[in-house]
């Protein structure tokens, strides 16, 4: 299995609704990531979580909180949003040792618009 | 920190026709390069990758890349190339402790019937 799987995968929410968005793999990978995506723009890195625990936070604002219960799973939870955080939000996952084991699988993302 | 540029963000072909795309990236000793592709309305998937050895790289699709060091380039190339080509491409590298993945800012390509 070389999938990573989100949901949901579109997500409409008002500025004071909390949601969460969802991960899944089951290649053994020990780190995920999530990225946000504009549209005709690259993904920008947001959190990187290694064994569980977060290793990088790249001054996301609060309102984006991150969870990672087990090695399989992450979570982004959402609370009081911005309509410029409209976008598409990308997981990924990788091996963490051993540079040709480095490649990031990409699932299909969630589209979250905020109203 | 390591990172990559790429040019001629808007390209617009016609069916059959060769494609080639660069990407430069920033010396920083050992390299990873990485080129994925997102088709319209879908999820990033890798069509190549470079490490080591043999330059050249083959890809999924048809596409090939070629790591030249004393360019610090790793450009992507497809012979003739079909409407399904249609999509955004993005170079990336990665870094050697953090595995943050640096994106190139994309080509978005246009193949016409």
């Amino acid at each position: 299995d070389t999938e990573v799987t989100q949901t949901p995968k579109h997500l409409v929410m008002g500025m004071t609704n909390k949601k969460s968005l969802k991960c899944e793999q089951h290649m053994g990978h020990r780190a995920m990531y999530w990225y946000k995506q504009k549209a005709k723009k690259p993904p920008e890195l947001m959190f990187v979580y290694s064994y569980e625990k977060l290793s990088i936070n790249e001054s996301v604002p609060s309102r984006f909180s991150p969870e990672c219960p087990n090695s399989s799973l992450l979570n982004l939870h959402l609370h009081a949003l911005q309509p410029e955080d409209s976008a598409l939000y990308l997981c990924a996952s990788s091996h963490t040792s051993g540079r040709a084991y480095n490649e990031q699988f990409f699932g299909p993302g969630t589209r979250l618009t905020v109203l | 920190a390591q990172s990559v540029s790429q040019h001629n963000h808007h390209v617009i072909l016609s069916e059959a026709a060769s494609l080639e795309l660069g990407c430069n990236y920033s010396y920083g000793g050992t390299v990873n390069l990485f080129w994925y592709v997102q088709y319209p309305g879908q999820h990033l998937q890798l069509l190549l990758k470079y490490f080591s050895g043999d330059p050249l790289v083959k890809g999924i699709k048809g596409f090939e890349a070629e790591f030249i060091k004393s360019k610090f380039s790793f450009n992507l190339r497809k012979p003739s190339v079909q409407w399904s080509d249609t999509a955004e491409y993005f170079c990336a590298t990665l870094g050697k402790v953090s595995n943050r993945l640096a994106f190139g800012k994309g080509n978005q390509v246009v193949v016409i019937p």
